[in-house]
């Protein structure tokens, strides 16, 4: 079974604090996201990796960074955490299309992490 | 950019009705995804189609690439089927684009 686990299931912050969310996949997956999730907006892409040390900017990068140093470990940075980032933060994975030569594959999802930013 | 529009947004019907959640899309796609998420926070993916139609167990889902629609059914529902179940397209950057969601509940 793929498993994705996050480092954390709650996360209590000030605001200005650096925080690092932490996910790591077992699966040897290529491809690794972060996503946002928010009451009437749903979930949104923050940013994607495609490989170690690749980035690529999803839909809502604005005042996140990331860092892929291992194939199996993406972490998402909030530089200075402020209000508007308390959210639901969710990691997900999957094999690169070329190595399995489909178009797209199946993502499969971390727990999740409740963010606070008081 | 890729709308996804699902409905309903809330749905409650009785155990053992057949359910049915819609969800269209604006722009053509390779793949659509029905993802699951229980109270807690934890995302299942429950189907990836490209065409035609997939089952799994109570499970049924269908696309039509051409109306730019797809719809998942559960059969004989059950109150462990109450979920929020979200349609997926992919979307920029190989991520994904999301409907806002299906909050159903079914009751005893």
């Amino acid at each position: 079974d793929v498993k994705v686990t996050q480092s954390s299931r709650y996360l209590v912050k000030r605001t200005g604090e650096k925080v690092f969310l932490e996910c790591v996949q077992d699966m040897d997956h290529e491809n690794m996201f972060w996503y946002r999730q928010d009451p009437g907006l749903g979930l949104r892409l923050i940013y994607f990796s495609y490989d170690v040390k690749m980035k690529e900017k999803g839909d809502i990068p604005e005042g996140y960074s990331v860092s892929r140093e291992k194939k199996e470990r993406f972490s998402l940075i909030l530089e200075s955490a402020s209000t508007n980032q308390t959210s639901m933060y969710l990691c997900a994975s999957s094999l690169w299309s070329g190595r399995t030569g489909a178009v797209h594959n199946e993502q499969f999802f971390g727990p999740g992490t409740r963010l606070t930013v008081l | 950019k890729n709308e996804v529009e699902q409905s309903p947004q809330n749905l409650t019907a009785q155990e053992g009705e057949f359910i049915t959640i819609n969800c269209s899309y604006s722009v053509g796609i390779s793949a659509l995804h029905w993802l699951q998420q229980h109270p807690g926070g934890g995302i299942v993916s429950l189907f990836m189609l490209s065409s035609g139609k997939k089952k799994h167990g109570r499970l049924i889902a269908t696309i039509n690439i051409q109306e730019k629609h797809s719809s998942l059914h559960i059969t004989a529902s059950h109150p462990r089927d109450s979920a929020v179940y979200i349609c997926a397209v992919r979307g920029g950057a190989d991520g994904l684009t999301f409907g806002k969601g299906t909050h159903l509940i079914i009751q005893p």
